[in-house]
């Protein structure tokens, strides 16, 4: 039982640059979602998604975009890389809602350049 | 909109000694309230979490967290702390309203514990 994979681990991008994050969970959770962490900021909450085909915009969604095809995989795309965009980013999947708790992936480091 | 405070960016304790972890949240309608921890380059682990009933809840690794509803408060407790227990945590928060989808996090509150 693998839990929240993320890959890569690592990644430096130049500015203008696109790629995706991958995330893949064999719990067969529903919701799914991408969080951002920043010194002294904790996480903020990217994009999520309640279930295969339904994804939504969290608290900090501009530069970023996600597809739900399959309950096991929810990729994070950067578009176009920017400076401000680097950061640690955390996947996290959880049965449900409300009063589940949520399992998290080792996190990827992006560096943009 | 929910929120969550974490009033201390570093606790220090000795070895031992019982710690404690400051959280204060503020959210429509009855809170979800959940803390994690996390070890340098790794995910975020899940130790405990309030749901209902009892205020006093028992986690993992012996962390316990006390739900205060008039102060808005979930401080996480260790009777007697280890150096091992040296992580970030953090506090969060789902609201029980809106099927409370989303988590939001407290800032972190870095946690030493001095041999």
């Amino acid at each position: 039982n693998a839990g929240v994979t993320q890959t890569p681990k690592f990644q430096v991008l130049k500015t203008g640059q696109s790629m995706t994050l991958q995330c893949a969970q064999d719990m067969n959770h529903e919701y799914m979602s991408w969080y951002r962490q920043d010194p002294g900021m904790g996480l903020r909450l990217i994009h999520y998604s309640v279930g295969a085909g339904i994804t939504d915009q969290g608290e900090v969604p501009n530069g970023y975009n996600v597809s739900r095809s399959t309950t096991e995989d929810f990729p994070l795309r950067l578009l176009s890389a920017a400076p401000s965009q680097t950061s640690v980013y955390f996947c996290a999947s959880s049965f449900g809602q409300g009063r589940t708790e949520a399992f998290f992936g080792q996190g990827t480091r992006l560096t943009v350049v | 909109a929910q929120s969550v405070a974490q009033p201390e960016d570093q606790v220090n304790v000795a070895e031992g000694n019982p710690l404690t972890v400051k959280c204060t949240y503020s959210v429509s309608g009855n809170p979800y309230l959940f803390w994690y921890v996390q070890y340098p380059n790794r995910g975020l682990q899940f130790l405990l979490k309030y749901i209902t009933g009892d205020n006093l809840v028992k986690g993992s690794y012996g962390f316990e967290a006390e739900f205060n509803k008039s102060q808005t408060s979930f401080h996480l407790k260790k009777p007697s702390a280890l150096v091992s227990d040296s992580a970030l945590y953090f506090c969060a928060v789902r609201s029980q309203d809106n099927y409370g989808q989303n988590f939001v996090f407290g800032p972190g509150t870095r946690l030493s514990v001095l041999p």
